[in-house]
């Protein structure tokens, strides 16, 4: 079964530093990963995906998530983080296979705070 | 260029009644995606179209939950005889894919409908 896991339920972080949000995945075949944010009573947002190609993705609002195979992990990071920044987000993958063809499966999110 | 869009945002109801929501995704996206988020946990399928044809369907998507694109442009969702654990964020989302499970389309979400049963 198809599933995606991220590990933090909330992760603080100071203004200006860099930020990790982490995400894990398994799949059967290639993944197809996505990085999504909500905000408060918002629907939610597309930020990147990575499909084939580069590891290093780049995303909106200076967000970039680096593909690692060996690990099945995505995490979305940002040399710099802003107030603006906090939300939750999620990470999802999408199913490729057998009679399923494209809905997400969604890990649970994590919070992300950033204080000035 | 307009987003998805959903009506109501908000509905609260009570048990046992019938409730309606819909969905009016990206003009010329030929798939439609509904999810159900309830709070602390990410969306969860439930169902999806290509044009008017429903092509998959949760196990989640029980026999009180049907979906209908008439035409292959907006999307409603009626649940009947609601119950307080159908109250959960209902998010519609919407694509335009060459069709296939090698499809990369990615999928735009809408603000949601919040649904209350008392």
């Amino acid at each position: 079964a198809q599933s995606v896991a991220q590990p933090e339920d909330q992760v603080n972080v100071a203004e200006g530093n860099p930020l990790t949000v982490k995400c894990t995945y398994s799949v059967s075949g290639n993944p197809y990963l996505f990085w999504y944010v909500q905000y408060p009573n918002r629907g939610l947002q597309f930020l990147l995906k990575y499909i084939t190609g580069d590891n290093l993705v780049k995303g909106s609002y200076g967000f970039e998530a680096e593909f690692n195979k060996s690990q099945t992990s995505f995490h979305l990071k940002k040399p710099s983080a802003l107030v603006s920044d906090s939300a939750l987000y999620f990470c999802a993958v999408r199913t490729n296979y057998g009679g399923s063809q494209g809905n997400l499966i969604f890990g649970k999110g994590t919070k992300l705070s950033v204080k000035p | 260029d307009t987003g998805v869009s959903q009506d109501p945002r908000h509905k609260i109801t009570k048990r046992g009644q019938n409730v309606t929501f819909r969905c009016d995704p990206i003009s010329e996206h030929n798939r439609l995606y509904w999810y159900r988020q309830t709070l602390g946990q990410g969306p969860e399928f439930l169902t999806y179209f290509q044009n008017e044809a429903q092509l998959e369907k949760s196990r989640l998507l029980s026999d009180r939950f049907s979906a209908e694109r008439p035409k292959g442009s907006f999307s409603t969702l009626e649940i009947q005889r609601t119950e307080q654990g159908d109250s959960a964020m209902y998010l519609c989302a919407s694509s335009r894919t060459s069709g296939g499970a090698r499809s990369t389309d990615t999928q735009y979400f809408g603000p949601g409908t919040r649904l209350t049963v008392l």
